[in-house]
């Protein structure tokens, strides 16, 4: 089975704090996302990749960066964490053009207080 | 704006009762999925429909996309409490990016 592995299941940061959210996939996927999620929104696309060091901004990117240096790993970074990027965020990953669907992540629930 | 509207937000069924949720696209679908999320966790694909007039199934699930109205209808028979969760429709608007809905919450009594 492919796994899509985020490093944290919930976490709580400080504002201020630079955030690292971390995302593993073992299948060689080509892209790479990574979604937030809430309540009434459903899931919105921050940044997504499909090749290692390329990245392109989705629908929220501000207040956020990303970086791909090895193919298997994506990194959320939220350089100066806000009380309103408290949300849960899911990483994806699959191949381009599939018919599969994509294989997400459990998330990470982090709260900034 | 929201670009795939869901509907119910949410629903409560008995169980053994039939349900559908309904996903409205705002744009022309080009590949519509179905994905269930258990609260907390993360999303399972479901099915994907790329053709008008499609239909597939997963187990007691049915899904099919009417590509002139621009929406797909989800349809469980026989609900049971594992059917529980959040579901979400995805469409592939533009290359890469899958867009959602903002969920359907599904909550079958026993």
């Amino acid at each position: 089975d492919v796994k899509v592995t985020q490093s944290s299941r919930y976490l709580v940061k400080r504002t201020g704090e630079k955030v690292f959210l971390e995302c593993v996939q073992d299948m060689d996927h080509e892209n790479m996302f990574w979604y937030r999620q809430d309540p009434g929104l459903g899931l919105r696309l921050i940044y997504f990749s499909y090749d290692v060091k390329m990245k392109e901004k989705g629908d929220i990117p501000e207040g956020y960066s990303v970086s791909r240096e090895k193919k298997e790993r994506f990194s959320l970074i939220l350089e100066s964490a806000s009380t309103n990027q408290t949300s849960m965020y899911l990483c994806a990953s699959g191949w381009g053009g599939t018919n599969y669907g994509y294989t997400f992540g459990s998330g990470t629930r982090l709260t900034v207080v | 704006s929201q670009e795939l509207e869901q509907s119910p937000q949410s629903l409560i069924v008995q169980e053994g009762k039939n349900l559908t949720i309904n996903c409205t696209s705002s744009k022309t679908l080009y590949g519509l999925y179905w994905y269930k999320q258990k609260y907390g966790e993360g999303l399972i694909f479901l099915m994907m429909l790329q053709k008008g007039g499609e239909e597939k199934s997963h187990e007691k699930i049915t899904a099919k996309l009417d590509e002139k109205k621009q929406q797909s209808s989800l349809h469980i028979t026989a609900s049971q409490p594992s059917h529980a969760g959040i579901y979400l429709c995805g469409a592939d608007m533009r290359g890469f990016k899958t867009i959602f809905g903002a969920g359907t919450r599904l909550f079958v009594k026993a």
